[in-house]
């Protein structure tokens, strides 16, 4: 079936340091989403592109679609991005059936 | 704005009992729900994928004698965690699709 593989699976950073979080797929995805858990377990969705770079606010999602990977990346992070970040994939254009990686816990230090 | 809605929040069910969590699309009509489960050091797994007018459709390792769902319009869907054991434990989330999907806060069911 498909995979998502997520690195690192735990990444600690200075308070105003860029964090980079990576995502591997084993399916040609027509979607990859990237979504935030907060401790309570609720999801946000972050940054959803099938291809291309796409930005908002300080995150910066990169989708190489042949290459099968994907990136998200944090600048200048700061204590209340903490937490975790997962990566999803679509292998079906308008499906919802999206498979999820494990997750990057991501600590900001002050 | 679009909003999902689960209900309950959080609940606790003694083993072999069943379990109904609830969903609901508010502002947005819902084409399809999808329901995951995200069990204790695990990543988030489809459960069942319920599009208007077809059928659900079911995950491997997951039924419809296990966990019933009900979607009898665009913006509400239930589904029941029959005989409910330790391994049914974890977070369950809905996820409802307009032209993007939207996901509630999720149920976290305990199983004593």
């Amino acid at each position: 079936g498909q995979q998502v593989q997520q690195s690192p699976a735990s990444l600690v950073l200075q308070e105003g340091e860029n964090a980079e979080l990576q995502c591997n797929f084993s399916s040609t995805a027509t979607r990859l989403q990237w979504f935030y858990q907060r401790p309570g377990g609720s999801l946000v969705s972050l940054l959803s592109n099938p291809s291309g770079t796409k930005h908002t606010g300080r995150l910066t999602s990169t989708t190489v679609t042949k290459e099968r990977r994907g990136s998200l990346h944090i600048s200048s992070s700061q204590i209340t991005d903490s937490g975790t970040y997962l990566c999803a994939m679509g292998v079906t254009e308008g499906a919802d059936r999206l498979t999820f990686g494990k997750g990057t816990q991501l600590i900001i230090q002050p | 704005g679009a909003l999902v809605y689960q209900y309950p929040r959080r609940t606790i069910c003694k083993s072999g009992t069943s379990m109904r969590m609830e969903c609901q699309a508010v502002g947005f009509q819902a084409t399809s729900v999808a329901w995951y489960r995200q069990s204790p050091q695990k990543t988030f797994e489809l459960i069942a994928l319920s599009t208007v007018n077809s059928a659900i459709k079911y995950e491997q390792n997951f039924t419809q004698e296990k966990f019933p769902i009900s979607h009898p319009n665009l913006s509400f869907s239930s589904m029941t965690v029959l005989n409910a054991y330790l391994e049914d434990r974890g977070l369950y989330l809905c996820g409802a699709r307009d032209l993007e999907v939207f996901f509630g806060k999720g149920t976290r069911l305990t199983v004593v």
